[in-house]
């Protein structure tokens, strides 16, 4: 079957590093998404890998290893508005999303 | 960026009632739309894939004679919940996919649905 693993929460402090991982499942593979959720509010598009390696854009990274079927999203410098779900996807052969259940990031001053 | 519009954001409707939620692509065209649901503290749910101009795809589990999906037009795709019930009321997403960009999904704000 297809299946997303990802932790459920997290916590860290104010302007540190933070990691979140993800592992997959999928009939196929066609990218891996990281998405941003506000509590309340649609996600956000954050991130998008298909090949292996180190994605990085501005205070956030993502990386993919396909052999592996992982990839992890790398935020640095954290600030409280970073406090979110980080939600992660990864599209399959039918180009579908096969969504995690997110992992709750929880900033601490 | 390309935006996605929902309408309304949030409905509050008695039990037994219908409620027709759209989505609206602005300034692209929306070859495909996906309808998600997403309960408190869960992930998003897909519950049907629709294309413009034919019948939508409904996911195991959901009814597709209460859950209505028109795709009229490249644009605009709407959301019919027939006869709703207090277990309906969830967070309802759409997101849609450009003719140029099949690999990322675009969200909608949402719409928040409470049955009473």
């Amino acid at each position: 079957g297809q299946n997303i693993d990802q932790p459920t929460e997290m916590t860290a402090t104010e302007g540190a590093i933070v990691q979140i991982n993800c592992t997959y499942q999928t009939s196929g593979f066609n990218g891996l998404f990281w998405y941003q959720q506000h509590a309340g509010e649609a996600p956000t598009f954050l991130s998008y890998n298909v090949l292996d390696g180190l994605e990085e854009k501005g205070r956030f990274s993502s990386f993919l290893s396909r052999s592996k079927g992982y990839s992890y999203l790398l935020l640095k410098e954290l600030q409280m508005k970073d406090s979110a779900s980080y939600l992660c996807a990864a599209m399959d052969s039918n180009y579908q999303l096969i969504w995690g259940a997110g992992t709750k990031l929880i900033i601490k001053p | 960026g390309a935006v996605v519009s929902q309408h309304p954001s949030w409905v509050i409707c008695k039990s037994g009632t219908s409620v027709k939620i759209e989505c609206r692509s602005l300034d692209f065209q929306a070859t495909t739309m996906f309808w998600y649901r997403q309960f408190p503290k869960q992930s998003l749910m897909l519950m049907a894939t629709s294309n413009e101009g034919s019948k939508a795809t409904y996911e195991q589990g959901v009814e597709k004679d209460k859950f209505l999906i028109n795709h009229a037009s490249l644009t605009l795709s709407t959301l019919t919940v027939t006869s709703a019930h207090p277990e309906d009321s969830s967070f309802y997403i759409c997101s849609a996919v450009g003719l140029t960009s099949y690999n990322e999904q675009f969200f909608g704000p949402g719409t928040r649905l409470t049955v009473l």
